[in-house]
């Protein structure tokens, strides 16, 4: 299948431990954030949102975090689990019509 | 099945040669958009539309064009393919504008020799 190929920052965490994966943003007139997730082969998969008027937004076994003063969004995944290993991209729009995409991070879950 | 489609999966084409890559979504989604993603470089945005026969550019349209004729199809048409538009192209749409739940094609790698 199709693989990313990037050269991306690596998170690499043992199976059942928590994962935090960080994502600074550019644009601090951004108002809405998305976190995707992209499994090798595939296209980019929606895992959650936050909208700038929020500080912490949960999912199942995922949360994201939003610091506007620091222009940081951060995404935590409880127990990770070897389902998880993937490529996470966070993504921002700034009240356009456009998303602007982050470069990504490798999450590699050890058995 | 809710789905973007995208054909070919794959194609090696030389310099110059028209070709286009089709981009079809079956949820009756009114925002479509085409991105390439290149090592290094991310996910960058080629054109969207936000409607039927409203398309406008993204951060990196030069060398393409699209179409929006109808609300479920949104073709990506490279006129002359040049070498550095060899990457890997996807699709997405959503129901309204980027704000809301894109969903993703499965991808088209690119090859111009």
């Amino acid at each position: 299948g199709e693989s990313v190929g990037l050269h991306l920052p690596t998170l690499s965490v043992q199976e059942g431990d928590n994962s935090i994966i960080n994502c600074a943003y550019s644009n601090s007139a951004s108002d809405y954030f998305i976190w995707y997730k992209q499994e090798s082969g595939k296209g980019p998969q929606f895992i959650i949102d936050i909208r700038s008027n929020m500080d912490k937004r949960q999912g199942q076994r995922v949360t994201v975090l939003l610091n506007k003063t620091v222009k940081h969004l951060s995404l935590q995944i409880a127990a990770t689990q070897p389902g998880d290993s993937a490529v996470y991209f966070c993504a921002e729009n700034n009240a356009g019509n456009m998303l602007t995409f982050g470069g990504g991070t490798r999450l590699m879950v050890k058995p | 099945e809710a789905q973007v489609t995208q054909n070919p999966r794959y194609l090696i084409t030389v310099t110059g040669k028209k070709l286009t890559v089709t981009c079809s979504q079956n949820m009756n989604h009114e925002y479509m958009s085409w991105y390439r993603q290149d090592p290094g470089l991310g996910l960058r945005q080629i054109y969207y539309s936000m409607n039927v026969e409203v398309t406008d550019k993204g951060d990196v349209p030069e060398g393409y064009k699209v179409s929006r004729k109808e609300k479920r199809n949104f073709p990506l048409i490279l006129e002359s393919p040049s070498p550095n538009q060899t990457s890997l192209y996807f699709c997405a749409s959503s129901m309204t504008v980027a704000s809301y739940e894109q969903y993703f094609g499965p991808g088209t790698r690119l090859t111009v020799t």
